[in-house]
């Protein structure tokens, strides 16, 4: 069993759709990011979070360190937003990262 | 600073031959990560560098691969004698010590024919 887990692993939605990907993790952690990776391969971060809830744009992040759990939600999605989408954890010295959510949003 | 670079973005190689990769970390980021992701999967730790020193090797770092970092600023990923399953996306990031935001390249594609 990998160590972050996402669901699901594909999502195509509508442009307009609120869309949420989840992520699981078993290790502890000190922090959780959400990255976003376009077809060129780059991977931009998008949130760091630790907890709670964070906001940016259509963008939403929340963790729940009980139960070692975090969503990405997008409100009002858009073809541009349409990316792999990745939860990874930081813990001591290095990350470890979910397998990626591939997001399509068709107009 | 324009961020991470990694060059080159894509390289074709035979099997057999050697290739070499190059990431330049953001200047005053004094740990810099390699990374190895296939298709359909989150990257894979490989090692990584407290400026010159690499401190952690994974275990998918076979006795073909091997980093440098000579000066704690660019480093170098060289695979020798290339095999199919050494076609991936090799990603690099970077960050300040006790830091816990990463920056990333934009990858080196590898294709092994």
């Amino acid at each position: 069993k990998n160590e972050v887990e996402q669901s699901p692993q594909n999502l195509t939605a509508q442009e307009g759709e609120f869309i949420t990907i989840n992520c699981s993790y078993s290790v502890g952690i000190s922090a959780l990011h959400w990255l976003q990776q376009h077809p060129g391969g780059g991977i931009v971060s998008l949130f760091m979070l630790s907890s709670g809830k964070k906001k940016h744009g259509r963008l939403i992040a929340t963790i729940n360190i009980q139960e070692k759990h975090s969503s990405l939600h997008i409100t009002a999605s858009h073809p541009r937003d349409s990316a792999v989408y990745i939860c990874a954890v930081f813990n001591n010295n290095d990350m470890r990262f979910g397998a990626g959510t591939r997001l399509t949003v068709k107009p | 600073d324009t961020g991470v670079s990694q060059n080159p973005r894509h390289k074709i190689t035979k099997r057999g031959q050697n290739v070499t990769f190059r990431c330049d970390p953001i200047s005053e980021h004094n740990r810099l990560y390699w990374y190895r992701q296939t298709l359909g999967q989150g990257p894979e730790f490989l090692t990584y560098f407290q400026n010159e020193a690499q401190l952690e090797k994974s275990r998918l770092l076979s006795d073909r691969f091997s980093a440098e970092r000579p000066k704690g600023s660019f480093s170098t990923l060289e695979i020798q004698r290339t095999e199919q399953g050494d076609s991936a996306m090799y990603l690099c990031a970077s960050r300040p010590t006790g830091a816990q935001g990463y920056t990333f390249g934009s990858g080196t594609r590898l294709t092994v024919v």
